[in-house]
């Protein structure tokens, strides 16, 4: 079973449009910690963001922000007014004890 | 501000060739990893190492892989007898701990292409 699940493989938007990124994990650990990261075409991974079980509070980051809900295993990412320097794949990620599981990751285009 | 870095950035060797894929971590940083990841795929993980040895590692890490911390700065991770499906991006990660400090650093990644 995929620990973190992202089932939009591809998303293409218009510049300017909001855009928001799902993300759905499992675990039956108390205490875990969620990312996301975001590859650009040059490849390198960029951490965006870590949000531990324990904080629900929703965070926002410029034009970025993200819904943290436990009650359905959810760590959404929304961007706002997306450019095209977006243009990414975004990784959701899941750490248990000193373990990462990637999603599959969501290629995000934005075209100008 | 400071970075994981990796050498090389690409590599093309040939099937049953030996290959060292090696990473300088960030200084502070006690955990290191490598994670690969096949062309369009997601990243997937390899194996943790902590004071100096293994602290967990995957299925894919078989015989063939081997980690080495050879002189307290280098992180390396060799591949013994490449196969064709070997070809990917590797990516080393450090992080200073685990728990909140926990997040993962990556490196740019080094591009290995088994011919």
């Amino acid at each position: 079973a995929q620990k973190v699940t992202q089932a939009q493989t591809e998303i293409s938007v218009v510049e300017k449009e909001d855009v928001t990124l799902d993300c759905v994990y499992e675990t039956r650990d108390t205490t875990y910690y969620l990312f996301w990261y975001k590859q650009p075409p040059s490849g390198e991974l960029v951490f965006l963001i870590r949000r531990n079980s324990f904080d629900e509070q929703n965070e926002i980051s410029g034009r970025y922000s993200w819904n943290f809900q436990k009650s359905t295993s959810s760590f959404n990412f929304t961007i706002t007014a997306s450019q095209v320097v977006d243009s990414a794949v975004y990784f959701c990620a899941l750490k248990e004890g000193n373990q990462f599981y990637f999603g599959t990751g969501t290629s995000l285009t934005v075209i100008p | 501000e400071p970075e994981v870095t990796q050498t090389p950035s690409h590599q093309v060797t040939q099937m049953g060739q030996e290959v060292i894929l090696r990473c300088v971590p960030i200084s502070n940083h006690l955990y290191f990893y490598w994670y690969r990841q096949i062309l369009g795929q997601k990243v997937e993980f390899l194996v943790s190492f902590y004071n100096n040895e293994i602290s967990e590692k995957s299925e894919i890490f078989d015989d063939q892989f081997s980690v080495e911390r050879p002189d307290g700065s280098n992180f390396t991770l060799k591949i013994r007898s490449t196969k064709l499906e070997d070809s990917a991006m590797y990516f080393c990660a450090s992080s200073v701990g685990l728990g909140r400090t926990g997040e993962l650093f990556f490196g740019e990644g080094s591009r290995l292409t088994v011919l």
